[in-house]
């Protein structure tokens, strides 16, 4: 149980366009989804925090413009790249905060998405 | 600010051996801690989750331990396989619900 995926897991896209990412949870519910980035040998950063049914919470630095979110359901959070450039290259992860007292607190990571602008 | 820290960033050991890895963490105000691993390229297994009451955790060969009021936590992984290579990363729940990553361990075990 709690499986996350990430869709695509790898684009490669031209600079000036548009990139969706999509988050999924698969057998469970999630208000609270996460979504993160890093750079090579790099930790991981946390972008934004999505919450189901409300605005995304970005963190200092993260431009919500840029980094469009969407948590449309309480299984599917999309994190749209928008006019995409070579800078935002990077390793794009999720994560879902489980609706269920056995995972409370607990977190649960997608695949990865790696976008390579051109 | 919580920053978390892991020594070593690096580590290479004979099959066979236990190991210790380190996570601290300055500001001991948490909900949990969580270990994960990541192979290259990939997405974030988890490992173990200790909640803040907790003093450790266990799952088959690992055991992770939790000392808040020092601010420490530790991965210990017994009799050490070469498929246990990956980069280990621990990372902090804070009291303002935001998750702070170390930097990881890159552990290597050498056949």
């Amino acid at each position: 149980g709690a499986v996350v995926s990430q869709h695509p897991s790898r684009v490669i896209c031209k600079s000036g366009t548009s990139v969706k990412i999509e988050c999924r949870s698969l057998d469970f519910q999630a208000t609270t989804m996460f979504w993160y980035r890093q750079f090579p040998k790099q930790s991981l950063m946390l972008m934004a925090t999505s919450n189901e049914g409300s605005k995304a919470t970005y963190e200092q630095g993260v431009e919500k413009d840029k980094f469009l979110i969407n948590h449309a359901s309480l299984t599917l959070s999309t994190l749209t790249v928008t006019s995409a450039h070579p800078e935002d290259s990077s390793f794009y992860i999720c994560s879902a905060d489980p609706d269920v007292a056995e995972h409370y607190n607990e977190q649960f990571f997608g695949p990865g998405t790696r976008l390579t602008v051109l | 600010k919580q920053e978390v820290t892991q020594i070593p960033a690096a580590l290479s050991v004979p099959e066979g051996e236990n190991l210790v890895l380190n996570c601290s963490f300055t500001d001991s105000a948490i909900y949990n801690l969580q270990w994960f691993r990541q192979d290259p390229g990939k997405g974030l297994t988890s490992l173990l989750l200790i909640q803040s009451s907790q003093r450790e955790q266990t799952s088959g060969r690992l055991n992770a331990s939790l000392d808040k009021s020092s601010g420490r936590s530790t991965l210990y992984i017994a009799a050490s396989q070469p498929g246990d290579s990956a980069t280990y990363l621990c990372a902090v729940r804070s009291s303002d619900d935001k998750i702070i990553f170390g930097k990881g361990t890159r552990l290597h075990i050498l056949p």
